[in-house]
């Protein structure tokens, strides 16, 4: 198993900005996953990249994944007071091991 | 989407009590189920690996005597809190991997678990 890092660690922005968090990885892929997790409350599975996928959207999401640099971005535009949560990103080889998180704070 | 179902959402026992959960998947069979602890503002700890008819496999530093899995079905595992303390207090996840999907989890909505 290996662990993805997430980058920042906490996130704090105004209503209507963008968020980014990146996440990096140690060895090869074949899949990267990104959920989010609100206080308290299990995961939302947001995207899944492929490791012969460089970018994905849905919504309001975009990810990108450069294998080169074992990394991975999370991009969330015009951002709401219910994007507060924490992002966490899961790479898997057989097992997913999540990393520490990025705590998005969406200010009114 | 798939489902995974959590129960129960919510229990708090005594010290010393044994507690359940239930982790199913509702529309897909999953020979494997994984088992996750997180405690407040920290991430995600792989507990254990669940496999339907066979022993789960724990990661470094579970007890396996403490945690008890049982995977008798292919869309149900439970866990198995043995003789809890309040340092067992805890958030615990399940998730199970699609049979058809192997490498898509589904999560459930997680069991808050205050040991008294």
């Amino acid at each position: 198993s290996q662990q993805g890092e997430e980058d920042p660690q906490a996130l704090s922005i105004q209503e209507g900005e963008n968020a980014t968090m990146n996440c990096s990885y140690k060895t090869s892929i074949n899949n990267l996953q990104w959920y989010r997790q609100n206080s308290g409350r299990g995961l939302v599975h947001l995207i899944l990249i492929r490791s012969n996928e460089r970018e994905k959207h849905s919504g309001r999401l975009r990810v990108t994944l450069d294998t080169s640099k074992k990394s991975s971005s999370l991009l969330i535009t015009a951002s709401r007071a219910a994007d507060t949560a924490s992002y966490f990103c899961a790479t898997d080889e057989g097992d997913f091991v999540f990393g520490p998180g990025t705590r998005l704070s969406v200010l009114p | 989407g798939a489902v995974v179902s959590q129960h129960p959402s919510w229990v708090i026992c005594k010290s010393g009590t044994s507690v359940k959960i239930e982790c199913r998947s509702l529309d897909f069979q999953a020979t494997t189920m994984f088992w996750y602890r997180q405690f407040p503002k920290q991430s995600l700890m792989l507990m254990a690996t669940s496999n339907e008819g066979s022993k789960a496999t724990y990661e470094q530093g579970v007890e396996k005597d403490k945690f008890l899995i049982n995977h008798a079905s292919l869309t149900l595992s439970t866990l198995t809190v043995t003789s809890a303390h309040p340092e067992d207090s805890s958030f615990y996840i399940c998730s199970a991997r699609d049979n058809q999907q192997p490498q898509t989890q589904y999560f459930g909505p997680g069991t808050r678990l205050l040991v008294l």
